[in-house]
């Protein structure tokens, strides 16, 4: 079945040390999205790429980045995680026809800082 | 800013009873969607309203799109157990490909 999926599903770093999270899709989806989610909150856009564009959201920290080597795949790095940083991460597609429709997202990575 | 503010944050109902769930947004959209996330889980789209329409029912979803007042409304009936998620609306500002998200409604069905 198409779908998008993100790995680890669970992911434990310490303060400061680089993590990398991914996401992969199997629906030939030209753009792909990262979103935070925090406890009981709404999912805050971080970035997207739209083909190999990339969109950063204004209020993103420079502490997130991304890359895109291909369609299919997308990462998150977060360079120095603080504990702010704790949260759930998704990853999300959308396909462009005509107008935009609905984005399809993976199950998340529950990221913990220790 | 943002975008989409839902009400109620909390909803407790039970089961067979029908549940309702607003969303109100600030600004122009090409459509507004609705999403359901199971605890823990990713978001699933439920279904799509595009500007120019007022009402749509997939199953037993039942979306209004009031543009004049900027809200809409989600309202799934005969409600069951397995309903018990949070519910976010998400809106297109401008008709971008980005959504913006509402801060959900947490729907609890008790059995």
């Amino acid at each position: 079945d198409a779908m998008v999926i993100q790995n680890p599903r669970y992911q434990v770093t310490q303060f400061g040390k680089p993590v990398t999270l991914s996401c992969s899709q199997t629906l030939n989806h030209n753009v792909m999205y990262w979103y935070q989610q925090k406890s009981s909150q709404a999912p805050k856009l971080l970035f997207h790429y739209y083909d190999k564009d990339f969109n950063n959201e204004a209020d993103t920290p420079d502490n997130f980045q991304s890359r895109r080597p291909n369609t299919s795949f997308c990462f998150l790095d977060i360079r120095s995680p603080g504990l702010g940083d704790a949260a759930m991460y998704l990853c999300a597609t959308a396909g462009t026809s005509g107008s935009w429709n609905e984005q399809f997202f993976g199950p998340g990575t529950r990221l913990t800082v220790l | 800013s943002q975008q989409g503010e839902e009400d109620p944050q909390a909803l407790s109902i039970q089961e067979g009873e029908n549940a309702t769930m607003n969303c109100s947004y600030k600004t122009s959209i090409n459509n507004l969607q609705w999403y359901r996330q199971n605890s823990g889980r990713g978001l699933v789209h439920l279904i799509l309203i595009r500007s120019n329409e007022r009402e749509k029912h997939s199953g037993r979803l039942r979306v209004t799109l009031d543009t004049s007042k900027k809200s809409s409304s989600l309202l799934i009936t005969a409600s069951r157990a397995a309903d018990t998620a949070s519910y976010f609306c998400a809106t297109d500002p401008g008709g971008s490909e980005k959504l913006v998200f509402g801060k959900g409604t947490k729907l609890t069905v008790n059995p």
